[in-house]
């Protein structure tokens, strides 16, 4: 079984300064994508970020990039430059291929909150 | 283009009652999802669709839970003698369905409450 912790409940970041969210997984397969989802207030979760386990380089999109270390099995992702915008309910989540479906398991979430 | 509809995108039910909740998919994405994500937690799977077959309904968590997709399009999903521990929302998300590393496209949900 697949399982994805996100051990970080509630987290500040000042208004243009960096933050990292915290991510880690375990899965016994070798095959697998993490994906970095945020929640808005509204509700809806827009994707963020993508990294295959095979992919040699970390990913990045625009100010979100992915700290990806598979030896220790973690995926925390990078934001840099805050934004008021910015404040959410971010999840991390993985998705194992080769298993007939391609479901998400999400992590429990870390709400982001920026201060101007 | 317009992106993944749910409807309604709130439900109040009682203790008992029968609902159906409604997903409408990105045109074209042969592969659908529902999710659902109770307060405080992430989303949890449930059922995915390929074309109109369930190809993977390990998540549901019982048989009061059923889902169809009769043309390959729109979604239902029917919750049978609803209970209140079913108050969640229900996420519905679609793919184009080329397998892995394909991004899922979430809907706004769809709040259920039951009382």
């Amino acid at each position: 079984a697949q399982k994805i912790t996100q051990t970080q409940p509630g987290m500040f970041v000042q208004e243009k300064e960096a933050v990292t969210l915290d991510c880690t997984y375990d899965t016994s397969d070798q095959s697998y994508g993490l994906f970095w989802y945020k929640q808005p207030s509204s509700g809806e979760m827009i994707f963020l970020i993508y990294q295959g386990s095979y992919d040699e380089q970390n990913a990045t999109e625009g100010r979100y990039s992915l700290n990806f270390q598979k030896a220790r099995k973690s995926a925390n992702l990078v934001i840099s430059a805050s934004q008021l915008g910015d404040s959410a309910m971010y999840f991390c989540a993985m998705e194992v291929a080769g298993a007939g479906s391609y479901q998400l398991t999400f992590g429990k979430g870390t709400k982001l909150s920026v201060i101007p | 283009g317009a992106g993944v509809s749910q409807t309604p995108s709130n439900k109040v039910t009682e203790k008992g009652k029968y609902v159906e909740l409604r997903c409408d998919p990105i045109s074209g994405h042969t592969a659908l999802y529902w999710y659902r994500q109770s307060l405080g937690q992430g989303p949890e799977f449930l059922i995915y669709f390929q074309g109109t077959g369930a190809a993977d309904d390990s998540g549901l968590p019982n048989d009061r839970f059923f889902a169809v997709r009769p043309e390959g399009s729109v979604s239902t999903l029917k919750i049978q003698r609803t209970e209140r521990g079913d108050s969640a929302v229900y996420l519905c998300a679609s793919s184009p369905g080329t397998g892995e590393r394909d991004e899922q496209y979430f809907g706004p949900g769809t709040r259920l409450t039951v009382t």
